[in-house]
C-alpha cells in the first residue's frame, strides 16, 4: 500500500524557516517524481514544487522561488521542503504527492494527509 | 491567478448527470487530471489522461476534452459525490503543474 506521511509543520514567525519531510513507503520511491502542493485555509490547491526521480529536474512556483528548496533522499525514501523567509501568505496545509509518469499530463496519484504550516507573529 | 478556469460552484439533483469544466490554453497540449476533495481530507485522483479512472473510482466518473476545455462528468450523481473538484495540468512552459480554482459540487 502506497503511503505518504508528511511532518514538520507548525507555527513560525514571519521571516522564519521550517523544514517539511515526507516519508514514503509501499512503492519504489526512487522511480517517481514527487511534488509539494499547498492549500491555504478555505482556498484552492496551489502547486509549489516538483523534483524528478534523480533530482535532475527541479521546478518551483513563482510564489516560492528563491525561498523554498525541494530535495529528496532516495536511500531514506524521503522528500523534503526547506522553507525560508516565510510570509503570512505561506500559511497552508502542505501535501506531498507522487507523480505518475503519464506522458502529456501531471498526474498526482497518491497524496499524503498534509501538514499545517502557520506563519504568524 | 490560475491558468486553468473552473466554475466556482455547480449543483446537481440526486441521480442526475453533471458536467464540471476546466478551461485553459495549455489543455490544447496537455491532458487534464481531476481530483475530488472532501472537507478535511486530502485530494483524491478520480480521472487522468484521456479518460482513465484509478482503481476504486466508480465508473460514473468520466472525463473528456475538446480544444481548450476539459470536462469531468458524473453520471447519476450520488450524495457522496458532494465535494470540491479540481482540475490540473501543466502550464504553458510545460515544466510547472497548475491547478484550476476548484468547483464546489452540491448534490441536491
Amino acid at each position: 500500500e502506497v503511503q505518504l506521511v508528511e511532518s514538520g509543520g507548525g507555527l513560525v514567525k514571519p521571516g522564519g524557516s521550517l523544514r517539511l519531510s515526507c516519508a514514503a513507503s509501499g512503492f519504489t520511491f526512487s522511480s517517481y517524481s514527487m511534488n509539494w502542493v499547498r492549500q491555504a485555509p478555505g482556498k484552492g490547491l496551489e502547486w509549489v514544487s516538483s523534483i524528478s526521480s534523480s533530482s535532475s529536474y527541479i521546478y518551483y512556483a513563482d510564489s516560492v522561488k528563491g525561498r523554498f528548496t525541494i530535495s529528496r533522499d532516495n536511500a531514506k525514501n524521503s522528500l523534503y521542503l526547506q522553507m525560508n523567509s516565510l510570509r503570512a501568505e505561506d500559511t497552508a496545509v502542505y501535501y506531498c504527492a507522487r507523480e505518475n509518469p503519464i506522458v502529456g499530463a501531471t498526474v498526482l496519484d497518491y497524496w499524503g494527509q498534509g501538514t499545517l504550516v502557520t506563519v504568524s507573529s | 491567478s490560475s491558468e486553468l478556469t473552473q466554475d466556482p460552484a455547480v449543483s446537481v439533483a440526486l441521480g442526475q448527470t453533471v458536467r464540471i469544466t476546466c478551461q485553459g490554453d495549455s489543455l490544447r497540449s496537455y491532458y487534464a487530471s481531476w481530483y475530488q476533495q472532501k472537507p478535511g481530507q486530502a485530494p483524491v485522483l478520480v480521472i487522468y489522461g484521456k479518460n482513465n479512472r484509478p482503481s476504486g473510482i466508480p465508473d460514473r466518473f468520466s472525463g473528456s476534452s475538446s480544444g481548450n476545455t476539459a470536462s469531468l462528468t458524473i453520471t447519476g450523481a450520488q450524495a457522496e459525490d458532494e465535494a470540491d473538484y479540481y482540475c490540473n495540468s501543466r502550464d504553458s512552459s510545460g515544466n510547472h503543474a497548475v491547478f484550476g480554482g476548484g468547483t464546489q459540487l452540491t448534490v441536491l
